[in-house]
């Protein structure tokens, strides 16, 4: 079956940065873009970009370019996003999602709460 | 960027109610819609894409319509577990984007 295991919660100082990661089990890690979404305290879902884990390539939300970077290792079918100068407002919880053959994301990580704070 | 506006916000129903969510797209996205369900503390669960078409496993009474810039979620009869907030998504673009969200709360 699909799944999609994220790292640990992790507690940052603004200016920092942080590398959350994904791995993947189930299905042929190169086959799918894996996208990368937030969400903050209550808000909605914000689409932060995605990866092509065949060839590296990837597409980031204008919002975020020059502050996020999305790589991969596929000997161990593993997603990152890395977030750097982080601000308070950086402060979400942080999904990986599949993206499936119909352009829409079936399979989801457990998320990584991601606090941002002095 | 595409905005995607759902409507409503948020709504009061009940167990067995007919529900309508809609989403209107700021340019055509032709059939390039998804719908997800989101419960407190869980990540988002894919129930509709393209539009219209069911992921395995969600129950029939979920259903998804519309194409182009308007598109609607129903549910035909309200269940408890379908309490939740419901978001669309449009793939369209490059750059993707997400509806507010509609919470349906128990009336």
């Amino acid at each position: 079956q699909v799944q999609l295991v994220q790292s640990g919660a992790e507690v940052k100082k603004p200016g920092a940065s942080v590398k959350v990661s994904c791995k993947a089990s189930g299905y042929t890690f190169t086959v799918y873009f894996m996208h990368w979404v937030r969400q903050a305290p209550g808000q909605g879902l914000e689409w932060m970009g995605r990866i092509n884990p065949n060839s590296g390539g990837t597409n980031y939300a204008q919002k975020f370019q020059g502050r996020v970077t999305m790589t991969r290792d596929t000997s161990i079918s593993t997603a990152y996003m890395e977030l750097s100068r982080l601000r308070s407002d950086d402060t979400a919880i942080y999904y990986c999602a599949r993206e499936n053959r119909s352009a829409a994301n079936d399979y989801w990580g457990q998320g990584t709460l991601v606090t941002v704070s002095s | 960027d595409i905005q995607m506006t759902q409507s409503p916000s948020s709504l009061s129903t009940s167990v067995g109610d007919r529900v309508t969510i809609t989403c209107r797209a700021s340019q055509s996205i032709s059939s390039y819609l998804n719908w997800y369900q989101q419960k407190p503390g869980q990540a988002p669960k894919l129930l509709i894409y393209a539009a219209s078409s069911l992921q395995s496993g969600v129950p029939s009474r979920f259903s998804g319509s519309g194409s182009g810039t308007d598109f609607t979620l129903t549910i035909s009869s309200l269940q408890p577990e379908d309490f939740a907030t419901y978001y669309c998504q449009q793939t369209y673009s490059t750059t993707i984007t997400f509806g507010q969200g509609t919470r349906l709360e128990i009336k």
